[in-house]
């Protein structure tokens, strides 16, 4: 069956430009999350979506990191501005139940230049 | 703070070795914990949770609260298991579960 997918798998783009992530979870999960993962550290929350709504957005670095989540599927991860620092790969993981097991994506590598 | 500390970047053993991959936790309520594994040009994966006390694919983990560890081992360690390893603690707080991920171990089992 088909697993998270998430797009592009690989972006270049300029300092300065915006970026859109997308992830597309397994059918049927309600809870979809996104993470990052920088050079040589962990994966990073980011924030949380349950159905449409995002009750943690905690997790986002700064204002110019938003997500929306739309029809209770696809979600979003946009990025104004881009510096440098926000490279990393993203990553998108959802579970059918809360505390089930999370499903990961593939990841979008992101590169600043 | 919630943390999560893998202390090793990289474990090189000898196939049929022993392995014990560390991961300590700062947690101050009753945690939960995984163990992830990423194989190369893999997505990232559930290898196991305390919870379960499960025994996956040769690998288990005990939790012991008293020195706030939940390391991974295996008896004798195969090739196929030469993979990145992330354990994660699961904040299971305000209605959903989020993962705090350690910044993983890479294991090499050579030949």
């Amino acid at each position: 069956g088909a697993g998270v997918s998430q797009s592009p798998s690989n972006k270049v783009t300029e300092k300065g430009k915006d970026v859109e992530l997308r992830c597309d979870p397994i059918s049927g999960h309600t809870a979809l999350y996104w993470y990052r993962q920088s050079l040589g550290q962990g994966l990073e929350f980011l924030i949380y979506f349950q159905g449409n709504s995002a009750p943690d957005k905690s997790g986002l670095p700064s204002d110019r990191f938003s997500a929306e989540r739309t029809g209770g599927s696809v979600s979003t991860l946009t990025i104004q501005r881009t510096q440098q620092e926000d490279s990393a790969v993203y990553l998108c993981a959802s579970s059918q139940l809360i505390r089930d097991n999370q499903h990961f994506g593939d990841g979008t590598r992101l590169s600043i230049l | 703070a919630q943390r999560v500390t893998q202390p090793e970047k990289l474990l090189s053993v000898f196939k049929g070795a022993p392995v014990e991959l560390k991961c300590n936790y700062s947690y101050s309520g009753s945690p939960e914990l995984f163990w992830y594994v990423q194989y190369s040009r893999q997505r990232l994966q559930l290898l196991l949770r305390h919870i379960s006390r499960e025994s996956i694919k040769g690998f288990t983990a005990d939790l012991n609260k008293g020195e706030t560890s939940f390391h991974l081992k295996k008896p004798f360690a195969q090739e196929e298991d030469s993979a990145m390893y992330y354990c994660a603690l699961s904040l299971f707080s305000g209605g959903y579960n989020k993962l705090i991920f350690g910044a993983g171990t890479r294991l090499a089992v050579h030949p």
